[in-house]
């Protein structure tokens, strides 16, 4: 089974602060992906990559990084964290056979 | 652009009703067409996937989805609803392996006993 696993099910972070988020695969996929989802806009693409230190903007990069040293890994940063970055991240991967798969997602709340 | 109507946020049925939910995409070929489920505080699980092969497609727990080019319409239906199905559902499309995934904005689906 294809096992995607995030660092955090619930985060509490204070306005201001750098916030890391960790997704980790154990397919050997290719690609990965953070999401966002919030009540009514459904998700959101954050960031994606297709190969390690490859990166490109999804639709709404704005206040987030990502880097991915390491095909397995993918991280999100927040660098400066607000309060309308309060929301369920999602982070997938996919290989060749194009669906996505999702991990548990991080609940993150920021004061 | 690429998008995908989800029509009706929010669906409730009886147990062992007929659950089908309604998904219209909008692309100018055939593209890679998807349902997910996501149960409360989960991620989103596969529910099933269309890639060109057969038009009608049967995933997991008794769900399946027709393709139907003319409509450009993907379906999901399921013959008798069970308590477990509450969940969330979206529909899903990406019109080349290169191309990003665009989701549908979810339908919720309740199921009254």
């Amino acid at each position: 089974d294809v096992k995607v696993t995030q660092s955090s099910r619930y985060l509490v972070k204070r306005t201001g602060e750098k916030v890391f988020l960790e997704c980790v695969q154990d397919m050997d996929h290719e690609n990965m992906f953070w999401y966002r989802q919030d009540p009514g806009l459904g998700l959101r693409l954050i960031y994606f990559s297709y190969d390690v230190k490859m990166k490109e903007k999804g639709d709404i990069p704005e206040g987030y990084s990502v880097s991915r040293e390491k095909k397995e890994r993918f991280s999100l940063i927040l660098e400066s964290a607000s309060t309308n970055q309060t929301s369920m991240y999602l982070c997938a991967s996919s290989g060749r056979t194009y669906e996505q798969y999702f991990g548990p997602g991080t609940r993150l709340t920021v004061t | 652009a690429q998008s995908v109507t989800q029509l009706g946020s929010h669906v409730s049925v009886s147990e062992g009703a007929l659950v089908l939910l309604r998904c219209n995409y909008s692309s100018s070929v055939p593209p890679y067409l998807f349902w997910y489920v996501q149960y409360p505080n989960q991620g989103l699980q596969l529910l099933l996937k269309y890639t060109s092969a057969a038009t009608l497609v049967k995933g997991i727990n008794g769900f399946e989805a027709e393709f139907k080019k003319s409509e450009t319409s993907f379906h999901l239906t399921k013959p008798s609803a069970h308590m477990s199905d509450a969940a969330e559902y979206f529909c899903a499309v990406q019109k080349t392996s290169y191309d990003k995934v665009i989701f549908g904005p979810g339908t919720s689906l309740s199921v009254i006993p």
